[in-house]
């Protein structure tokens, strides 16, 4: 089935450093995927997405390219902020397992950012 | 718009006793989910709705209930809690029209089971 494996956490970094989260997947089709943050206490929300292969998805200064040869969706942000801690997301949609977008998860990655 | 609403944020249950988590999507969507938040294990979907008096199982669905009576609201009933039920727990909605599929979250409803 489909899956996806994201880096563990946490990841510690100082402010303005760089940041990378390794993301890899699975899939039996050919999936959509998406990077999700979640700032503590709060729910999931959608930092950014690609439906295609050597699409580029961002937002907030954070980028991440779909990479089919290597089934790979790095994230990644050229200068951190400590409003960037948080733990982020990894997950796939795949039209060829889920007609309405069900959403497989990583485990997540815990990120923070000291000043 | 509000967005997704879950309620309570909290709650605390003892072995054996039944609830009822709430959530409500003003957003018009068509699709809700329930999922269940863990450490090191990511979102798991527990059941899911494509729209009013449809619903279907997800990956974990076991030791829960949902019905879907109209496109806002989407409640998860614990019927008998355990202390494996212990989680955070999510519900989303999605418009099925807006591929790729985004979902929006609610805060969220942090249960413990004694």
């Amino acid at each position: 089935g489909d899956s996806v494996t994201q880096m563990e956490g946490p990841v510690t970094l100082s402010e303005e450093a760089f940041l990378t989260i390794n993301c890899t997947y699975t899939a039996t089709g050919y999936p959509s995927l998406f990077w999700y943050v979640q700032y503590p206490g709060e729910g999931l929300q959608l930092l950014l997405k690609a439906t295609k292969a050597d699409d580029k998805g961002s937002n907030k200064g954070f980028e991440a390219t779909y990479r089919k040869e290597t089934t790979s969706f790095h994230l990644e942000k050229g200068s951190v902020q400590v409003s960037d801690s948080a733990v982020y997301f990894c997950a796939l949609s795949d039209p060829a397992t889920d007609s309405w977008g069900k959403l497989q998860f990583g485990a997540g990655t815990q990120v923070v950012v000291t000043p | 718009n509000a967005g997704v609403t879950q309620t309570p944020k909290f709650q605390v249950l003892k072995t054996g006793q039944s609830m009822t988590l709430q959530c409500a999507q003003d957003m018009n969507h068509e699709y809700m989910s329930w999922y269940r938040q863990d450490p090191g294990m990511g979102l798991r979907l527990i059941h899911y709705s494509v729209g009013a008096g449809i619903t279907d199982q997800g990956e974990v669905p076991n030791g829960y209930n949902v019905s879907r009576s109209t496109t806002e609201d989407f409640p998860l009933r614990l019927l008998s809690a355990a202390p494996s039920q212990t989680s955070v727990y999510f519900c989303a909605s999605s418009k099925q029209d807006r591929g790729p599929y985004e979902q929006y979250f609610g805060p969220g409803t942090r249960l413990t089971v004694t």
